[in-house]
């Protein structure tokens, strides 16, 4: 069964810009949640998607969005980049239980912010 | 966001010793995950543990769910040189939020 893949790998942009990533779970899975990942912060919960709908959302700006589609695949959208948006992001897709449910990673999206 | 505890931040190690980490909260969780994530990929599920107390192994992997919830160590046996990487603890509270709560990472080299 083929893994979490997010699209792209590697992003540059400029402060103001805009970025949509993709992220398509594992087969079956329903449940989608966006992590991001710096050296000073770690890693930390952006927002889940259920069945199309944000379930969870984490403690972030609003210029960080996203949304599912009815295949479960989710795009998260940052508006008016800033260099402090630069680091790793991560979805993780799960099958949409609330509980006990594991997680599995994608291998991240790169996000450069000049 | 809150992170866990975790310790310790690195870890130079001689090929074949034993390693311990361990990761502390000051709240409860009811799952308790251990991942390695190697550089410019995404983190890799090693261990879940879903009970208090319950003690998990995964080959030359041993976890533990503390028995206060708010805890978990993870040992490593007989290490080599493919356990280098960054390990991560995280947390899961009580149902109803599937987010995860992640430990601040262990970076492990193994000297061959």
């Amino acid at each position: 069964k083929a893994g979490v893949t997010q699209t792209p790998r590697y992003l540059i942009k400029t402060r103001g810009q805009q970025v949509t990533l993709s992220c398509s779970p594992i087969s079956g899975h329903r449940s989608v949640s966006w992590y991001q990942q710096t050296p000073g912060q770690g890693l930390q919960f952006l927002f889940e998607y259920f069945s199309e709908t944000q379930r969870n959302k984490g403690n972030f700006p609003g210029r960080f969005s996203g949304r599912q589609f009815s295949n479960s695949r989710s795009e998260m959208n940052v508006s008016t980049l800033e260099l402090g948006d630069s680091a790793l992001y991560l979805c993780a897709s799960s099958l949409g239980g609330l509980h006990q449910e594991t997680q599995y990673f994608g291998p991240g999206t790169r996000l450069l912010v000049l | 966001g809150q992170q866990l505890n975790q310790s310790p931040q690195s870890m130079f190690i001689q090929e074949g010793e034993d390693v311990s980490m361990n990761c502390t909260s000051s709240s409860i969780f009811n799952t308790w995950l251990w991942y390695k994530q190697d550089p410019g990929e995404g983190p890799v599920l090693l261990i879940a543990l879903y009970k208090a107390g319950e003690l998990t192994s995964n080959g030359r992997l041993t976890a533990q769910f503390g028995i206060t919830r708010k805890d978990s160590f993870l040992n490593i046996s007989a290490s080599i040189p493919s356990d280098v990487g960054i390990y991560f603890c995280a947390g899961q509270r009580v149902s109803g939020a599937n987010n995860l709560f992640f430990g601040t990472g262990t970076r492990l080299t193994v000297i061959p």
